[in-house]
């Protein structure tokens, strides 16, 4: 079975500063892994997704994120936090051949002018 | 607009009504999911049909709980008798195939059991 960790559930920055979110999975078999992102009242857009290959995966709007396979981790960073970042966040798991995501908690990131 | 389509975005039922969302994939996806997301909570998948085709249906009610993806038209998910535990919104999701896990999502229906 698979599962996905988001810890903490709020996270709070200053604009400017580095944004890290972080997301835990387990999965018995190789992982797909993604992170979302939803604007209020809107659906989820897609930042990113690890499939195979390069650990580290750039995507939308200036993030990126890590995949650790030792650390079951893929951790959401980004340098330097922007207002508009201000969302919620969800990292998701699906498996190779899979079909079904499962998703986070979620965490929610505030940023202070 | 090319995304996925869902409607009404809002709807509001008494208890004991009946709720239909309906759902139009993106264009060349015949895969469609449907996701339902509460408060402070996370999106927790319900079912995963093909046109034509319940594949999974592990995270739906047992009772009141229907999806379809008729061969013609959007997928439908329907909610029998509805109690207040049924507010919620409602997300529907398409994918171009099967396993890239990637998932393109509408807006979501706000559903308030009043």
């Amino acid at each position: 079975a698979q599962s996905v960790t988001q810890l903490g559930s709020h996270v709070s920055v200053s604009e400017g500063a580095l944004v890290l979110l972080r997301c835990n999975y387990s999965s018995s078999v190789p992982p797909y892994l993604f992170w979302y992102v939803q604007y209020p009242n809107q659906g989820l857009q897609l930042l990113l997704k690890y499939t195979t290959g390069a650990t580290l995966v750039k995507g939308i709007n200036g993030f990126e994120a890590e995949f650790k396979k030792s650390e079951t981790s893929f951790h959401l960073t980004k340098p330097s936090a922007h207002m508009s970042d201000a969302a919620e966040y969800f990292c998701a798991v699906s498996h190779t051949g899979g079909f079904k995501t499962i998703f986070g908690a979620g965490t929610r990131l505030f940023v202070k002018a | 607009n090319a995304g996925v389509m869902q409607n009404p975005r809002h709807l509001v039922r008494r208890r004991g009504q009946e709720a239909r969302l309906r759902c139009s994939p993106m264009k060349g996806h015949s895969h469609v999911y449907w996701y339902r997301q509460l408060p402070e909570e996370g999106l927790k998948f319900m079912v995963y049909l093909q046109k034509e085709n319940i594949i999974d249906e592990s995270g739906m009610p047992k009772e009141r709980f229907s999806a379809e993806f008729p061969k013609e038209g959007p997928s439908i998910l329907r909610i029998q008798q509805v109690v207040r535990g049924d507010s919620a919104a409602y997300f529907c999701a398409s994918s171009p195939d099967y396993g890239s896990g990637e998932l393109f999502f509408g807006e979501g229906s706000r559903l308030t059991v009043l």
